[in-house]
């Protein structure tokens, strides 16, 4: 079972363009981390959001943590070739211990 | 700069033959975490250590080990490699505890030919 589930799971288009990705669950998480990995290297962390509701910006890329920190959103403005990757999210939950589940990752292609 | 440092980055072996994957951090931070990934999969946690104390996941097949001689190391030894166990090996770091964000290194690719 998944239970970060991310979508689209690959999406393609054109430099300039504006897109969204989704991450959702069923569950409530105490936190959820973006990543981005390239291939060939280790996921690189973008942004931590802990509290429900929460907007955070990075450059062209915010993010949004759902109001009951169960579902996140990254938008993309004007998308460019280097925003091309694997983007991860990962959250964290108590299970009679915390854990940190990740999603199966959502693949962009930004075309030149 | 602070870092999860990975070595090598490319570990070629033969079926059967022991491997070991090495990961270094210069963050002092309490937690080590070992993934494997495969292509196109999420990271799958294999086992981390909080400070001394080893936690392996229930699903870990037994042909991989750790060990964390100190605060900055941390080691994977594949005793057997399969076929099936050719992945990115991942070695990530957080200051507490499993919620606590988590700082990947550039990852090992191991091949078993």
């Amino acid at each position: 079972t998944q239970l970060l589930e991310q979508s689209p799971q690959f999406l393609s288009i054109q430099e300039g363009e504006n897109l969204t990705v989704y991450c959702n669950s069923s569950s409530v998480f105490s936190s959820l981390q973006w990543y981005r990995q390239e291939p060939g290297e280790g996921p690189v962390l973008l942004v931590t959001v802990v509290t429900g509701g929460e907007v955070k910006k990075l450059k062209r890329l915010t993010f949004q943590f759902g109001d009951a920190r169960k579902d996140s959103s990254l938008h993309i403005t004007a998308a460019q070739p280097g925003d091309t990757g694997l983007y991860l999210c990962a959250g964290a939950r108590n299970t009679g211990g915390f854990k940190t589940i990740f999603g199966a990752g959502t693949r962009l292609f930004v075309k030149a | 700069d602070a870092m999860v440092i990975q070595n090598p980055r490319y570990q070629v072996t033969q079926f059967g033959k022991p491997v070991t994957l090495s990961c270094s951090q210069t963050l002092n931070h309490n937690v080590m975490y070992w993934y494997q990934q495969k292509s196109s999969q999420a990271p799958k946690l294999l086992f981390h250590y909080y400070d001394k104390d080893f936690n392996n996941e229930a699903d870990t097949p037994d042909n991989f080990q750790s060990r964390r001689p100190n605060t900055s190391f941390c080691f994977l030894d594949i005793r057997s490699p399969g076929l099936g166990d050719a992945a990115m090996y991942l070695c990530a770091t957080s200051r507490w505890g499993s919620a606590d964000t988590q700082y990947f290194g550039p990852g090992t690719r191991l091949t078993v030919l």
